[in-house]
């Protein structure tokens, strides 16, 4: 089975601009959940997706927002960008009850 | 809430020899999951090790190991042989089913293992 993918890879964007993420998940795998990684801090959760519904969300301002279609695949848009926002963000894909299955990351650069 | 608490942010250990990373977490639940995830420099994280906390014996894949103490809330990891490539960041995850039958994940902030030739 192919692993988790995200594209792009990396991005650079100003303050102010928005910018969408884009996650495919393992194949037969319904649950997409989002992290912000920054030196320090960890993995922050973002929100997680269930068969296009929003399950649980993190603590982040409403800039921060996803969303899945229902062949699993799932987006995330930051807009209003901050500095702040710079990070990996990674995916990650899980079965019911399992362990989660990480993507490679998306490396965002806010200038 | 549940905590998850790794409080080495940074460790190194000569190669061949044995090392242990700590995890402290805080939870009320009975039932729940704990995870060991490697993520080597510039690498994809991948899961090292599991443990159910239904089960006493403690879960091991051939060079890692794990503590579970349930009662302390611990659950350290022990690599045995180190080996260059366990060079990583190396993350202590905790996973329960909430109150509306979703699964949350709860991550550390990590350790920063490096293994010294």
């Amino acid at each position: 089975k192919a692993g988790v993918t995200q594209t792009p890879r990396y991005l650079i964007k100003t303050r102010g601009q928005q910018v969408t993420l884009s996650c495919s998940p393992i194949s037969g795998h319904r649950s997409v959940s989002w992290y912000q990684q920054t030196p320090g801090q960890g993995l922050q959760f973002l929100f997680e997706y269930f068969s296009e519904t929003q399950r649980n969300k993190g603590n982040f301002p409403g800039r921060f927002s996803g969303r899945q279609f229902s062949n699993s695949r799932s987006e995330m848009n930051v807009s209003t960008l901050e500095l702040g926002d710079s990070a990996l963000y990674l995916c990650a894909s899980s079965q019911r009850n399992n362990e989660q299955f990480f993507g490679p990351g998306t490396r965002l650069t806010v200038l | 809430a549940q905590t998850v608490t790794q409080s080495q942010p940074e460790m190194s250990v000569q190669e061949a020899e044995t090392v242990t990373l700590s995890c402290t977490y805080d939870t009320s639940e009975n039932n729940y999951y704990l995870f060991w995830y490697k993520q080597p420099p510039s690498r994809q994280m991948i899961l090292v090790i599991r443990q159910e906390a239904y089960k006493q014996q403690n879960a091991t894949e051939n060079r890692f190991s794990v503590n579970f103490q349930k009662a302390a809330k611990s659950f350290s990891l022990k690599i045995s042989d180190s080996q260059l490539g366990d060079t990583a960041m190396y993350f202590c995850a905790f996973m329960d089913e909430t109150t509306s039958g979703t699964y949350k994940y709860i991550f550390g902030t990590g350790t920063r293992l490096k293994v010294l030739a």
